[in-house]
């Protein structure tokens, strides 16, 4: 079966340093590989794809994840960390066994900036 | 990007009632729709997929008689919460995909802004 995951709960990063949220996966054949990030009382919101090509992927708001085949990981990046990045973070798979090719979620992350 | 609204977007329902949320793709259509339930602070856990003019695909452990699913148009899935208790409370989430984006199956899902269920 398809599936990530984020060991982290929780990351906690001072506004200007560079952030780093976890995402590991386990999948049979290639993997689709995205991010979403979820503000408060708010639905998912797409931050990047990974489908093939470049393992480096830029994303929305300044984000970027770097796929890494050897490691089956998924990190998602950002150099300089703002406040309003303060959310909560899936990284997430598509799973082409389904019959609808559904997206399978991690546990999530939450990440907390402090200014 | 896509649009997906969801509406309402907070409900507060007695116990023994039932609840219908509404999930529409507003600038595309959607053959297949998806319904999540997030509990506070956890994941989204996919509970069925929504087909448009077909029957809905439950995931294992989510009761079809309980969450009645409908998706009658290529821009609407409907999700009703029969008999609602307590223990139904939750952050409801709909998804849609845009089968027209070339690729799109491939592509991220569009997910709606949620739905807020609270039973008392």
């Amino acid at each position: 079966a398809q599936s990530v995951a984020q060991p982290e709960d929780q990351v906690n990063v001072a506004e200007g340093n560079p952030l780093t949220v976890k995402c590991t996966y386990s999948v049979s054949g290639n993997p689709y590989l995205f991010w979403y990030v979820q503000y408060p009382n708010r639905g998912l919101q797409f931050l990047l794809k990974y489908i093939t090509g470049d393992n480096l992927v830029k994303g929305s708001y300044g984000f970027e994840a770097e796929f890494n085949k050897s490691q089956t990981s998924f990190h998602l990046k950002k150099p300089s960390a703002l406040v309003s990045d303060s959310a909560l973070y899936f990284c997430a798979v598509r799973d082409f066994y389904s019959s609808a090719s559904k997206i399978i979620f991690g546990s999530g992350t939450r990440l907390s900036i402090r200014p | 990007g896509a649009v997906v609204s969801q509406h309402p977007s907070r409900v507060i329902c007695k116990s023994g009632t039932s609840v219908k949320i509404e999930c529409r793709s507003l600038d595309f259509q959607a053959t297949t729709m998806f319904w999540y339930r997030q509990f506070p602070k956890q994941s989204l856990m996919l509970m069925a997929t929504s087909n448009e003019g077909s029957k809905a695909t439950y995931e294992q452990g989510v009761e079809k008689d309980k969450f009645l699913i409908n998706h009658a148009s290529l821009t609407l899935s409907t999700l009703t919460v029969t008999s609602a208790h307590p223990e139904d409370s939750s952050f409801y989430i709909c998804s849609a995909r845009d089968p027209l984006i070339a690729g799109s199956s491939y592509n991220e899902q569009f997910f709606g802004p949620g739905t807020r269920l609270t039973v008392l």
